[in-house]
């Protein structure tokens, strides 16, 4: 079947503008996740949905992150008055919804802020 | 706080041969979940294997098993008659069983060559 998908694969934008990444994830699945991957890091956690609200934002750096799940299956992030420091891949990931259940990742989305 | 550490950024191997990757991690949970997953150049995160805090024995996929220590907070990688599709970043990672959000290492990038 169809694996978690990512769009766009790849987003350059200036300083200040606002920009939306979409998350599809593999149907049937409960849980989706968003995390930032910096160059030489591993991913941090930003939000996590259970169906179509928020269960964990915690890692939102600040308010200018946000993201929505309103049907429970496909997730915009979205990111205002973009910085050069939001600069990263974003990816995101799916599960069934358990605890401790395997989360699938889509190829994530590369933001350059200019 | 809970936190992986992988002490590794860099290892090499000849094909054919065993390596093992090491991680430690802290929690002051006693229900956790740990994961290893292989990110090559293209992005994808791909899960190569998962292991149950509750489960005494080991977890084994085809080349790849683990060597869990759990009073020591110790998960290392072993991946066996290694091969040229195998060079890519690992990650080792966590959630508990009352946060579902993955705490990732910085990662371990493994190059195996002829």
């Amino acid at each position: 079947g169809a694996g978690v998908s990512q769009t766009p694969s790849n987003k350059v934008t200036e300083k200040g503008k606002y920009v939306e990444l979409r998350c599809d994830p593999i149907s049937g699945h409960t849980a989706l996740y968003w995390y930032r991957q910096s160059l030489g890091q591993g991913p941090e956690f930003l939000i996590y949905f259970q169906g179509t609200g928020a269960a964990d934002d915690s890692g939102l750096p600040n308010d200018r992150f946000f993201a929505v799940r309103p049907e429970g299956s496909v997730s915009t992030l979205k990111i205002q008055r973009t910085e050069r420091g939001d600069s990263a891949v974003y990816l995101c990931a799916s599960s069934l919804g358990g605890a401790g259940d395997t989360q699938y990742f889509g190829p994530g989305t590369r933001l350059t802020v200019l | 706080a809970q936190t992986v550490t992988q002490s590794q950024p860099e290892m090499s191997v000849q094909e054919a041969e065993t390596v093992t990757l090491s991680c430690t991690y802290d929690t002051s949970e006693n229900n956790y979940y740990l994961f290893w997953y292989k990110q090559p150049p293209s992005r994808q995160m791909i899960l190569v294997i998962r292991q149950e805090a509750y489960k005494q024995q080991n977890a084994t996929e085809n080349r790849f098993s683990v060597n869990f220590q759990k009073a020591a907070k110790s998960f290392s990688l072993k991946i066996s008659d290694s091969q040229l599709g195998d060079t890519a970043m690992y990650f080792c990672a966590f959630c508990t069983n009352s946060g579902y959000a993955l705490n990732f290492g910085k990662g371990t990038s493994l190059l195996v060559t002829p």
